[in-house]
């Protein structure tokens, strides 16, 4: 059964101080990690997609890499406005569903 | 270009009442998703339609149901309404084999 945790749940960070994000998952052959942020009320922004284990994306102060087994979230001299929910999905090759983690709430104090 | 559009963005219904809710994708975009996210589950998924066709399900109870439009619109409805229904209901809709945008979503409140 595809599965994807995230840890930790929640991140309280002050403004500047870097930190990463973990996504882990178990997926039947990966068609591709999906990165999404999510504020309070709306729905969810897509940020990254990543295809195969070696790969990165970056996005301001945002990056996010991919290993057979989990992705990362870098986050590098947050900002208050970075404050959100990351979420963490992985789509199976056979299937078209998003299988999302319970996600990691940033909190980024000035 | 325009995002993905729900309606209603609130909905606040009766036990066993049935509700219907609507989805405009990206203009382009054949492929529509519907999820359910609420604080202690998450985001899960419920189904997925392309070209009209329901390619996709979830484990839900079939009291959910849904429906696209020829043109690309979708339309989800929850028959016999349970409290545990009150949830974010989110649309999300891609281009065959990309990324998917999301809607704001519907908040449905069950009482």
């Amino acid at each position: 059964e595809d599965q994807v945790t995230q840890s930790p749940e929640a991140l309280r960070l002050q403004e500047g101080e870097s930190s990463s994000l973990n996504c882990s998952y178990t997926v039947s052959g990966l068609r591709g990690l999906f990165w999404y942020r999510q504020d309070p009320g709306k729905g969810p922004e897509f940020l990254f997609t990543l295809y195969s284990a070696g790969e990165e994306k970056e996005k301001e102060r945002l990056k996010a890499t991919l290993t057979k087994k989990e992705s990362f979230l870098h986050i590098t001299a947050p900002k208050p406005e970075d404050s959100a929910t990351y979420l963490c999905a992985v789509q199976d090759q056979a299937g078209t569903a998003l299988i999302f983690g319970k996600g990691t709430t940033l909190s980024v104090s000035s | 270009k325009a995002g993905v559009t729900q309606t209603p963005r609130y909905l606040i219904k009766t036990r066993g009442q049935q509700v219907t809710l609507s989805c405009s994708p990206i203009s382009g975009h054949r492929s529509v998703s519907w999820y359910q996210q609420t604080p202690g589950q998450g985001l899960q998924f419920l189904f997925e339609y392309f070209s009209e066709t329901q390619r996709n399900k979830g484990n839900f109870p079939g009291r959910f149901s849904g429906r696209q439009f020829s043109n690309s619109r979708s339309e989800m409805n929850v028959s016999t309404l349970e409290l545990g229904d009150s949830a974010l209901y989110l649309c999300a809709s891609s281009a065959e084999g990309q990324e998917a945008f999301f809607g704001q979503g519907t908040r449905l409140t069950v009482v």
